[in-house]
């Protein structure tokens, strides 16, 4: 069975420019998240999908972040206009079931560098 | 305020020597508890989960309310136990991680 999958696995843009990561997540999973972790800090939870819809967006750093579930399959993150301080690896996890203690599957994550 | 902290960035110990990872946590309620690890070049996954109450790969963690802690245990580490380790929580009806500063553990020949 596939993992979750991201796209691209590097990206790197200048300030300014905008950015739309993929993840897709492990077939059948409803739940599909995206975490950050900025350099030398902890790995911080950005948002939370059921299906297509945002059960939690909680953890978004401000407006410039779009993120997106069209028919509750893959999801995308944008970062419009990219700033220096958004650099850093953003993950996606996806799980089944309903339950908070259901394993989260990682995906390998997508290294960003804006310059 | 919701926290995890692990206070060692880095543990190194020699292969076959007890290993312990120090895992604090901080919330309001009754919190799920998970360690993530991630070996090099790997993606994270989950090594266990306090209510799984399982042993994996040798490690186990036991849930100290009063202590709000989560120590992962190893009596006898391996050179393939080295990894990053990372300890989190979520909520019973809320599903986001909330995760620490991880350690990296490296096990010595």
């Amino acid at each position: 069975e596939a993992g979750v999958t991201q796209f691209p696995s590097h990206s790197v843009i200048e300030k300014g420019q905008t950015v739309t990561l993929r993840c897709d997540p492990i077939s059948g999973h409803d739940n599909l998240y995206w975490y950050r972790r900025v350099m030398g800090k902890e790995i911080k939870f950005l948002l939370h999908f059921v299906k297509e819809s945002k059960q939690d967006e909680s953890g978004m750093p401000n407006n410039r972040f779009l993120a997106e579930r069209t028919g509750g399959t893959y999801s995308t993150l944008k970062v419009q206009p990219a700033e220096l301080e958004d650099s850093g690896v953003y993950f996606c996890a996806s799980s089944g079931g309903a339950f908070s203690y259901n394993e989260q599957f990682f995906g390998p994550g997508t290294r960003l560098t804006v310059l | 305020a919701q926290r995890v902290t692990q206070p060692e960035k880095l543990l190194s110990v020699f292969k076959g020597a007890p290993v312990e990872l120090k895992c604090n946590y901080s919330y309001s309620g009754s919190p799920e508890l998970f360690w993530y690890v991630q070996y090099s070049r790997q993606r994270l996954q989950l090594l266990l989960r306090h209510i799984s109450r399982e042993s994996i790969k040798g490690f186990t963690a036991d849930l100290n309310k009063g202590e709000t802690s989560f120590h992962l245990k190893k009596p006898f580490a391996q050179e393939e136990d080295s990894a990053m380790y990372y300890c989190a929580l979520s909520g019973r009806s809320n599903y986001q991680l909330i995760w620490g500063a991880g350690t990296k553990l490296i096990i010595k020949p």
